[in-house]
């Protein structure tokens, strides 16, 4: 079965600051991974994706993420943190051609203090 | 152009009532999920349609959930004799294809309350 690890479930950082947000999956096949990001009282929405090929991917936002297969890890991370980044942010999987369904981390609340 | 919408945005109903909670993909997406999110945590799967069949309802918890989508666009999520524990937001996502490098675009969710 898969999983999805969220290291912490807060994060305060400072505006201009590195913003580095901690996941780990497990996977019996190669993963498809992904972060979404989610405002108040809003729906969830696609930041990045890794499927196949390069294995840093740049999203919206200025958001990257690397995968990383030795670690099991898929850190998304943006050099300069906005006040607009405070938010949700949820690491999933999806595994395989025949999966079909988003396995979800428990979610970090980024807090940007100014 | 327009996203996923779901409807009602808030549904608070009393212990034992029964409940539908409608989903409206984007136009021309094939694939429909539902998901549930309870506080504090991240969503979780509960049924995926691919056009009018429901081809994975591994995620339902139990027979008093049931999802619909007759006609391969609109889908309404069922609950019968709701309880407490029913109480999160209901996440409904839509993708083109059924891929698993097909995006799932969410929708804004509705919330229940089960008093």
């Amino acid at each position: 079965a898969q999983s999805v690890t969220q290291l912490g479930s807060h994060v305060s950082v400072s505006e201009g600051a590195l913003v580095l947000l901690r996941c780990n999956y497990s996977s019996s096949v190669p993963p498809y991974l992904f972060w979404y990001v989610q405002y108040p009282n809003q729906g969830l929405q696609l930041l990045l994706k890794y499927t196949t090929g390069a294995t840093l991917v740049k999203g919206i936002n200025g958001f990257e993420a690397e995968f990383k297969k030795s670690e099991t890890s898929f850190h998304l991370t943006k050099p300069s943190a906005h006040m607009s980044d405070a938010a949700e942010y949820f690491c999933a999987v999806r595994t395989g051609a025949a999966g079909n369904k988003l396995t979800f981390g428990g979610g970090t609340r980024v807090l940007v203090k100014p | 152009g327009a996203g996923v919408s779901q409807t009602p945005s808030n549904k608070v109903t009393e212990k034992g009532k029964y409940v539908e909670l409608r989903c409206d993909p984007i136009s021309g997406h094939t694939a429909l999920y539902w998901y549930r999110q309870s506080l504090g945590q991240g969503p979780e799967f509960l049924i995926y349609f691919q056009g009018t069949g429901a081809a994975d309802d591994s995620g339902l918890p139990n027979d008093r959930f049931f999802a619909v989508r007759p006609e391969g666009s609109v889908s309404t999520l069922k609950i019968q004799r709701t309880e407490r524990g029913d109480s999160a937001v209901y996440l409904c996502a839509s993708s083109l294809g059924s891929s698993a490098t097909d995006t799932q675009y969410f929708g804004p969710g509705t919330r229940l309350t089960v008093l």
